[in-house]
């Protein structure tokens, strides 16, 4: 069953908008990790902002915040006015707790790409 | 300065060929990973070290063969390339621990002619 559901394949968003992309996930585990990652259309995969299952304040990384909402079990990213440079896909990651199973391993949602227009 | 790197960049080869991938990290972390982004860019774990010792092997076939000399370290063998193998597969890095974030290598895109 997939872990991590991203709903948006794609968007478009006006230079200096904020835009919100979702993500919502499944898992029984109390502790765990949620990641967003950026790939621009030079492959790289950029690490963005992470979000703790315990964490009582949503994360923030300059103009990227994390919208935590556990009882839904959602963590949608914002980012606030977006820039040409914003353009690329993003991806949901989401990091269980460590066991034998799945020791690390991040589980991806299938990424939304976003196009910033001026 | 570059965190985790991966070489070749690009590979292209025939079908039946073997190829190796290799991954180094220069940032002290004892766990390494190697992931696959298809066509459709999603992308999915193969395998993950810790410590040079193999943690996770997601039923990939045993075509592929990493191989963890020491911790800084994790390469990747395939034997018998297939169309099917034609990816962008990616290193990663990170701290033992499920608060950590991956450091990602550049990616190796590899095209099975």
């Amino acid at each position: 069953a997939q872990k991590i559901t991203q709903t948006q394949p794609g968007m478009f968003v006006q230079e200096k908008e904020a835009v919100t992309l979702d993500c919502t996930y499944d898992t029984s585990d109390p502790s765990y990790g949620l990641f967003w990652y950026k790939q621009p259309s030079s492959g790289e995969m950029i690490f963005l902002i992470y979000q703790g299952s315990y964490d009582q304040q949503n994360a923030t990384e300059g103009r990227y915040s994390l919208n935590f909402q556990k009882a839904r079990k959602s963590a949608n990213l914002v980012i606030s006015a977006s820039q040409l440079g914003d353009s690329a896909m993003y991806f949901c990651a989401m990091r269980e707790v460590m066991t034998t199973d799945s020791w690390g391993k991040l589980q991806f949602g299938a990424g939304t790409q976003v196009v910033v227009t001026p | 300065d570059t965190a985790v790197s991966q070489t070749p960049k690009y590979l292209v080869t025939q079908m039946g060929n073997d190829k190796s991938i290799k991954c180094e990290q220069n940032l002290g972390h004892d766990t390494m990973y190697w992931y696959k982004q298809d066509s459709k860019k999603f992308l999915k774990i193969m395998f993950s070290y810790n410590n040079k010792e193999l943690i996770i092997n997601e039923t990939v076939p045993n075509r592929f063969s990493p191989k963890s000399p020491d911790k800084a370290h994790l390469n990747l063998h395939i034997n018998s390339l297939e169309l099917g193998d034609s990816a962008v597969y990616f290193c990663a890095s990170s701290r033992t621990g499920n608060l950590y974030e991956q450091f990602f290598g550049p990616g190796t895109r590899l095209t099975v002619l």
